[in-house]
């Protein structure tokens, strides 16, 4: 089936370390996409890429970096940078390109900092 | 700057009952319109949205949504609430230019026996 599969589904991390989380889909579309879910904040965008070796910063990217080396695969880091970085952590993808297009949600990775 | 609200942070209901969630939106020109559904601990799944047509779009899982441009409204509803209808819903807008969505904070329904 296809789908978008991100791991680890929880993740503890000491402060001061990095963290990446994986996000991986095979529904071969073109965009990718980083939100952070925070109770009763709904989700922010962190990261974006429409296109592979490309991405475009959200509207929290401080203390994050991605990486689009495969169409698949749009990983996420979580650097020691991110002062608050416990939380909800959904990939998604999209397949439209040029316009607005249905968000494809992964079940979501929790970070706990320890 | 594109906005959505979602007033209600929790409802309740009893099984069978109807349901309308609400969901206002600040945009320009005509908006690309969502709702997603969230499980706990899960990723979240489109119910319906609305591009352009007619202004009732219907959904998944019984779920039906009304444009209204007038009233800057996407509200979503359903008949008959079943208790597996208990989640959280978000509505979303979606810009033209690009592929970003701007989420509302969600609305928690809780379903009673």
């Amino acid at each position: 089936d296809g789908g978008i599969t991100q791991s680890p589904k929880y993740l503890f991390r000491k402060e001061g370390q990095n963290v990446t989380l994986s996000c991986e889909q095979n529904l071969n579309h073109d965009a990718m996409y980083w939100y952070r879910q925070d109770p009763g904040q709904g989700l922010r965008l962190i990261y974006y890429s429409q296109i592979v070796n490309d991405f475009q910063k959200g509207d929290i990217a401080e203390g994050y970096s991605v990486s689009r080396e495969k169409k698949e695969s749009f990983p996420l880091t979580v650097t020691s940078a991110q002062k608050n970085p416990t939380a909800f952590y959904l990939c998604a993808s999209s397949g439209k390109t040029g316009m607005v297009g249905e968000l494809f949600f992964g079940e979501g990775s929790r970070l706990t900092v320890l | 700057a594109q906005s959505v609200t979602q007033p209600d942070i929790h409802i309740t209901v009893s099984e069978g009952a109807s349901l309308e969630l609400r969901c206002n939106y600040s945009y320009g020109a005509t908006p690309y319109l969502f709702w997603y559904v969230q499980s706990p601990g899960q990723g979240l799944q489109l119910l319906l949205k609305y591009f352009s047509g007619d202004t009732l779009v219907q959904g998944i899982k019984g779920f039906e949504a009304e444009f209204k441009r007038s009233q800057s409204s996407f509200n979503l509803r359903k008949p008959s609430v079943h208790w597996s209808d208990a989640a959280e819903y978000f509505c979303a807008v979606g810009a033209d230019s690009s592929y970003k969505l701007i989420f509302g904070s969600g609305t928690r329904l809780l379903v009673r026996p």
